[in-house]
């Protein structure tokens, strides 16, 4: 069974830029959360999609959006980008409702310059 | 690899010992917590999970424990080997679905 796949894995974006990063989620998984990490603030959730609809929200700006598709799949998008942005962007897919084991993909990792 | 975390409290231990590593939850009303292993450029990689319902839970060479009086999560690794080196974090579900809040990280270090 394959795992969580993140694509790309490497990216380089300036300032001002947007960015699109997308998670495919384990077959038969339907919800999909992101999370950013930098070594100063950790790791951080910024939302969960389920069934196509965001389910949660953590505390970042409006410039970071997501989505979900009927097939699950995910993207984020960051608009506007800052140097403050770059870190590395986790996707963790599980099969739904609580407490269910939650497995990360990979990441992407994102450089503004 | 990239950095996970600059500045992560480090426990050293000798390849054989069992290693504790300890994490303090933030959310009385998290019921259900996760053990992750994350290696240099690696996203997390699950190890275990416990209930609240529950005080202990047992896996291959891991037991991880829950008091909820103290809000404290410990895994214990047993027969630590060099493979164990990585950073481990403690994440908790404060009942909204799938947001889990991580905790900072121990970098644990397995030395020959």
């Amino acid at each position: 069974k394959a795992g969580v796949t993140q694509t790309p894995r490497y990216l380089i974006k300036t300032r001002g830029q947007q960015v699109t990063l997308s998670c495919s989620p384990i077959s038969g998984h339907r919800s999909v959360s992101w999370y950013q990490q930098t070594p100063g603030q950790g790791l951080q959730f910024l939302f969960e999609y389920f069934s196509e609809t965001q389910r949660n929200k953590g505390n970042f700006p409006g410039r970071f959006s997501g989505r979900q598709f009927s097939n699950s799949r995910s993207e984020m998008n960051v608009s506007t980008l800052e140097l403050g942005d770059s870190a590395l962007y986790l996707c963790a897919s599980s099969l739904s409702g609580r407490n269910t084991e939650a497995f990360f993909g990979q990441g992407t990792r994102l450089t503004v310059v | 690899g990239e950095s996970v975390g600059l500045h992560l409290p480090t426990l050293s231990v000798q390849e054989g010992d069992n290693s504790i590593i300890n994490c303090a939850y933030s959310n009385s009303a998290s019921d259900y917590f996760i053990w992750y292993k994350q290696e240099s450029g690696k996203g997390p990689q699950f190890i275990i999970d416990i209930r609240s319902n529950m005080d202990k839970r047992q896996g291959q060479r891991v037991t991880v424990l829950l008091n909820k009086t103290v809000k404290h999560l410990s895994l214990q690794i047993a027969a630590t080997q060099p493979g164990d080196s990585a950073v481990y974090f403690c994440a908790e579900r404060p009942g909204g679905y799938n947001k889990l809040i991580f905790g900072a990280g121990t970098r644990l270090a397995v030395h020959p």
